[in-house]
């Protein structure tokens, strides 16, 4: 199974950038990379995705490195509401369901 | 647009009782997925279905667990007989269409479930 590395947790400054790492050294050519954010006591929810140029929404950035093996995440001005588990997520090269595997995430805090 | 709806919300059990849990995914939305989340764990896929059909149930327990999408809209997720280990938050999310690659998934907000 395609697997990916995070920190367990890190903390960051409100209002200050924070880069949140993701390895995943065994990424097939065709897996896009996807970002999900779980809030306390809710769902995950999309935060962003890519394949391998880097992409920027209204939430976040997404850093792809050149090889793909390792990715980004760049909240630019964290906030508390930002204070989640954050997982890095490939989509299972091995399975024709093409299901998506959680790893444990790193959990953000965000200090005031 | 109203989000993934999940019922109950919160459910405790004695092991070896039977319980259901309800989920209504976004309107139109085609694939329909069960995840379970023990604590401290992220969430893995329990089964997927792609309008009314199973399309991967390879991490269900079968000899306890059971799930549905009869009219390929809502879905129900059932248990029986509950085990200490199925403590846990059972996630329903949707999506438009079935992966690869770039389509979203909506979670619900879960059911906790506690098996005593």
């Amino acid at each position: 199974d395609a697997k990916t590395t995070q920190p367990n947790s890190m903390e960051s400054n409100e209002e200050e950038p924070v880069h949140l790492p993701c390895n995943h050294s065994t990424i097939s050519g065709t897996d896009y990379i996807h970002w999900y954010r779980q809030l306390p006591s809710q769902g995950p929810e999309y935060v962003i995705h890519g394949l391998t140029s880097n992409v920027n929404n209204r939430m976040a950035s997404l850093a792809i490195a050149e090889d793909r093996k390792s990715s980004t995440l760049i909240l630019h001005r964290a906030t508390l509401r930002d204070a989640a588990v954050y997982y890095c997520i490939l989509r299972d090269p091995w399975s024709g369901t093409y299901k998506y595997i959680f790893g444990t995430g790193t959990r953000l805090k965000v200090l005031a | 647009e109203a989000g993934v709806a999940q019922s109950p919300r919160y459910k405790i059990i004695e092991k070896r009782q039977s319980v259901a849990f309800w989920c209504n995914p976004i309107s139109g939305h085609a694939t329909l997925y069960w995840y379970q989340q023990i604590l401290g764990q992220g969430p893995k896929l329990l089964i997927q279905f792609q309008n009314n059909g199973v399309v991967d149930d390879s991490q269900l327990p079968k000899d306890r667990f059971s799930a549905e999408r009869l009219k390929g809209v809502d879905s129900t997720l059932k248990i029986q007989p509950a085990k200490l280990e199925d403590s846990a938050v059972y996630l329903c999310a949707s999506s438009f269409r079935p992966p690869p690659g770039t389509d979203t998934q909506y979670f619900g907000p879960g059911t906790r479930l506690t098996v005593l």
